[in-house]
């Protein structure tokens, strides 16, 4: 079992640019999620997702869109890039009963200039 | 809504000392409640978890009892490793169909030998 997977692991855009983080979990979870991680302010939530087709918002989900195809794929994309979403992103995965055993991916370190 | 306040770190121990690090919480009904782990470089992992009130919970010696009095859950172990060295996050999960963990700020603790 691979686990949760993101790619990549470190991206640098420019103002404006648009890009789309990865995550792929072979653990046949039902839930997903996406969360950002900053100095000082601990995880926040971004979007979620509990099945194929279905997706929520967390608690900062502006500037970013979600979409979930199979139950294994959840990709992130960041539609117009600011400096403001400079962070560490984290997907993660769990059984939709088992919410609070999330298994979390090793992480995208994205900078915005 | 939820809330989690943990001690601000970073916290600095010599090995082989006792740890503790606080966390109260704020939540409508009986929450669950958890601790992650961080290690360096790493998505989180779930350390240990508590249900319901008076529970403990417990793993690689570290300890956290659910006390719905004090609305707290503090972080303990007796004797702190080198291989300690992480960012311990704690977090509750109200259930009944929010598929949202909310999660404390973080503590950073660093063990020197």
């Amino acid at each position: 079992n691979a686990g949760v997977t993101q790619t990549p692991k470190f991206q640098v855009l420019k103002t404006g640019q648009s890009m789309t983080l990865q995550c792929a979990q072979d653990m046949n979870h039902e839930y997903m999620s996406w969360y950002r991680q900053d100095p000082g302010m601990g995880l926040r939530l971004i979007h979620y997702s509990v099945g194929a087709g279905i997706t929520d918002q967390g608690e900062v989900p502006n500037g970013y869109n979600v979409s979930r195809s199979t139950t294994e794929d959840f990709p992130l994309r960041l539609l117009s890039a600011a400096p403001s979403q400079t962070s560490v992103y984290f997907c993660a995965s769990s059984y939709l009963g088992q919410v609070y055993e999330q298994y979390f991916g090793p992480g995208t370190r994205l900078t915005v200039t | 809504g939820d809330s989690v306040t943990q001690m601000e770190g970073p916290v600095t121990l010599s090995e082989e000392a006792f740890l503790t690090i606080n966390c109260t919480y704020t939540a409508t009904g009986y929450p669950s409640l958890f601790w992650y782990v961080q290690y360096p470089g790493e998505g989180l992992q779930l350390l240990l978890k508590a249900t319901k009130a008076d529970d403990k919970g417990s793993n690689k010696g570290f300890e956290a009892t659910y006390r719905k009095e004090t609305t707290s859950f503090h972080l303990e172990k007796g004797s702190v490793q080198v291989s300690d060295s992480a960012v311990y996050f704690c977090a509750l999960y109200s259930g009944a169909g929010s598929y949202q963990l909310t999660f404390g700020k973080g503590t950073k603790l660093s063990v020197i030998p």
